[in-house]
């Protein structure tokens, strides 16, 4: 495997459930990102990373719970979503902070 | 606060045409920018980047891009489009607080190809 990679692809999920996203990159980068892209609005940054140090939490609810285990891996926790929380959900990793980020294909979050 | 603005939200050229997508950035300080595109159902894929130097910068897939700081504009160009090249494009400015930047993407600017 090269680049960054997300599973699943694709996710349905009830609210009541608990899911976790998975997102692992193979590029030797230091900083991971969770972006979150809905119909019709820009990116929005959720989370940040740097040396598995957590460094920017965007105003997100606390149903949605970060957790890096190292530089290579990052794992979303997902807990009694709301439906307008079914978007794509973006991982990417940059070699340092102020670097340009390569993104992995996403997830398609439904919540139902 | 710092902006990204793509004031065009959707744009149809023919196949062999030239484009052009607008970006225009708000930011006091000299920025790193950025062109990503994605296609339907996948993450995004970087076209190119400014960091500084020469202010024409080239990228993949035929792909360039001109910095011009009087205008605050960062316009992406491809002298003649593929059918392939149908995609949601956005622009990206990275700011900095300290030793960290935030990437703020444009809200993206989507291109049909005519054949």
């Amino acid at each position: 495997e090269t680049g960054v990679t997300q599973t699943p692809r694709h996710l349905v999920m009830g609210m009541t459930n608990k899911k976790s996203l998975k997102c692992e990159q193979h590029l030797g980068h230091n900083a991971m990102y969770w972006y979150k892209q809905s119909a019709k609005k820009p990116l929005e940054l959720m989370f940040v990373y740097n040396f598995k140090e957590q460094t920017e939490n965007n105003s997100v609810p606390s149903r949605f719970s970060p957790e890096c285990p190292n530089s290579s891996h990052l794992f979303l926790h997902l807990h009694t979503l709301q439906p307008e929380d079914s978007a794509l959900y973006l991982c990417a990793s940059s070699p340092g902070l102020v670097d340009e980020q390569y993104f992995g294909p996403g997830t398609r979050l439904t919540v139902t | 606060a710092q902006s990204v603005t793509q004031p065009d939200i959707h744009i149809t050229v023919s196949e062999g045409a030239s484009l052009e997508l607008r970006c225009n950035y708000s930011y006091g300080a000299t920025p790193y920018l950025f062109w990503y595109v994605q296609s339907p159902g996948q993450g995004l894929q970087l076209l190119l980047k400014y960091f500084s130097g020469d202010t024409l910068v080239q990228g993949i897939k035929g792909f360039e891009a001109e910095f011009k700081r009087s205008q605050s504009s960062f316009n992406l160009r491809k002298p003649s489009v593929h059918w392939s090249d149908a995609a949601e494009y956005f622009c990206a400015v990275v700011t900095y607080g300290g030793s960290q930047g935030n990437l703020i993407f444009g809200k993206g600017t989507k291109l049909s190809v005519k054949p």
